[in-house]
């Protein structure tokens, strides 16, 4: 069965970044996009970005412009999010998801929290 | 960017009733708009993919339709696990919808 499982909970502080996996089974992590998407506390969905493990070309959310970076090791069948210049406003839970093209599986959620 | 507004923001219903959630889009999405479902802490659940094709495993009771700009969510007869919050999105550049509760009245 497909399941994408996510790694464990972070704190970092201000200034830091954060690097999020999400392994990937049941199918061939190469033939369907992968996104991310957050939520912060109490808060709706917000979509950050999507990448094509296949070629490695993502596409973000504009808001995220030069802090965040999506990569895959397709030998894993891991992506990843890698979110730089932390700061409270980043505390949130990140998800990755499968796109076919409507979002079909979820990971489970990282808890990512930005605290001094 | 284009912007999903969704209405009512809250649902306030007793089981049996009949939901109908909105979602209106800024501008033209053709049919590309997903519904998901997402309890306290889970994560969503995708409902309805391009307006009206029900996911695997969902239920008759949930529908959707509408095209270009505005969508509805239908839930026919509300059972007591779809008390949730309700999310649409847009597959132009991604964007979701602020979400309707829907609540036991």
């Amino acid at each position: 069965q497909v399941q994408l499982v996510q790694s464990g909970a972070e704190v970092k502080k201000p200034g830091a970044s954060v690097k999020v996996s999400c392994e990937a089974s049941g199918y061939t992590i190469t033939s369907f996009f992968i996104h991310w998407v957050r939520q912060a506390p109490g808060q709706g969905l917000e979509w950050v970005g999507i990448l094509n493990p296949k070629s490695g070309v993502t596409s973000h959310a504009q808001k995220f412009q030069g802090r965040v970076t999506m990569t895959r090791d397709t030998s894993t069948s891991t992506v990843y999010m890698d979110l730089s210049s932390l700061t409270s406003e980043d505390t949130a839970v990140y998800y990755c998801a499968r796109g076919t093209p409507a979002l079909d599986y979820w990971g489970q959620g990282t808890l990512v929290t930005v605290s001094s | 960017e284009i912007g999903l507004t969704q209405s009512p923001a809250t649902l306030s219903l007793s089981p049996g009733e009949r939901a109908t959630l909105s979602c209106r889009a800024s501008q033209s999405v053709s049919i590309y708009l997903d519904w998901y479902q997402q309890k306290p802490g889970q994560a969503p659940r995708l409902l309805i993919y391009d307006a009206s094709n029900r996911a695997t495993g969902i239920p008759a009771r949930f529908s959707g339709s509408g095209s270009g700009t505005d969508f509805t969510l239908t839930i026919s007869s509300l059972e007591p696990e779809d008390f949730a919050v309700y999310y649409c999105q847009q597959r132009t550049d991604w964007s979701f919808g602020p979400g309707t509760k829907v609540d036991i009245k």
